[in-house]
């Protein structure tokens, strides 16, 4: 089972600042089989980012992420009052799936 | 518009069994993968299992593997989760999530199982 760990666990910013969220696999992700998730209290998650770096649909373009192999990462440009919540990351380039433990993004 | 809509939570004791169930509808359920993703209340996402469209390929979480069956009846566009030897562990809010074979588009709004005596 590859095992994500993600960093830091809590990120204490200001709006309008910039966010840099890691994950980083136990293993290499196949095919760069990542994506990126975010939930805010009492909603289910909501797809930001696939196969590493391609948006879902109807996510801004504040949203990127990039990487490859083991590192990878969500950068959220010009933090929005509505971005500030949980991100986790999950790879899917494996049978068994697994989710990375989350970053807070909180308001500093 | 899509809807996942989740029922069959609810107290269970552990060792008892609970079928979970997620109909669907606003989108093609037949040519979807479906997945059951649970959270622990306060803690993170974890992935449960997955089911190919027509319901001939499945894998599971280690941690569940040879208690939890997924299936689905796509005349129904229901998915389920039957969920056998319960351990206060399996304690969750369970969401039913779907489309593709990897990362999940839609997503319900879950129901919460508890284990406990």
């Amino acid at each position: 089972e590859i095992v994500l760990t993600q960093s830091p666990g809590t990120l204490s910013l200001s709006p309008g600042e910039r966010a840099t969220l890691s994950c980083r696999a136990s293993q290499s992700v196949s095919s760069s089989y990542l994506a990126w998730y975010q939930q805010k209290p009492g909603q289910a998650p909501r797809l930001l980012i696939y196969d590493a770096s391609s948006r879902a649909t109807g996510i801004p373009d504040r949203f990127s992420g990039s990487g490859s192999g083991t590192d990878f990462t969500l950068t959220i440009n010009r933090l929005e009052p509505e971005d500030f919540a949980v991100y986790y990351c999950q790879q899917y380039g494996s049978s068994v799936l697994t989710f990375g433990g989350g970053t807070k993004v909180e308001i500093k | 518009e899509v809807q996942l809509v989740e029922s069959g939570g609810g107290l269970v004791q552990p060792g008892g069994s609970l079928r979970l169930s997620c109909e669907a509808s606003g989108f093609t359920f037949s040519t979807s993968w479906m997945h059951w993703v649970r959270q622990t209340p306060g803690k993170g996402l974890v992935w449960v299992s997955r089911i190919k469209s027509d319901g001939s390929y499945t894998t599971y979480a280690d941690s569940v593997k040879g208690r939890f069956t997924i299936s689905r009846d796509n005349a129904k566009n229901t998915l389920y989760l039957q969920m056998n030897s319960l351990r206060a562990e399996d304690t969750a809010v369970y969401y039913c999530a779907g489309r593709g074979s990897g990362y999940v588009d839609y997503w319900g709004q879950g129901t919460l199982v508890t284990v406990s005596s």
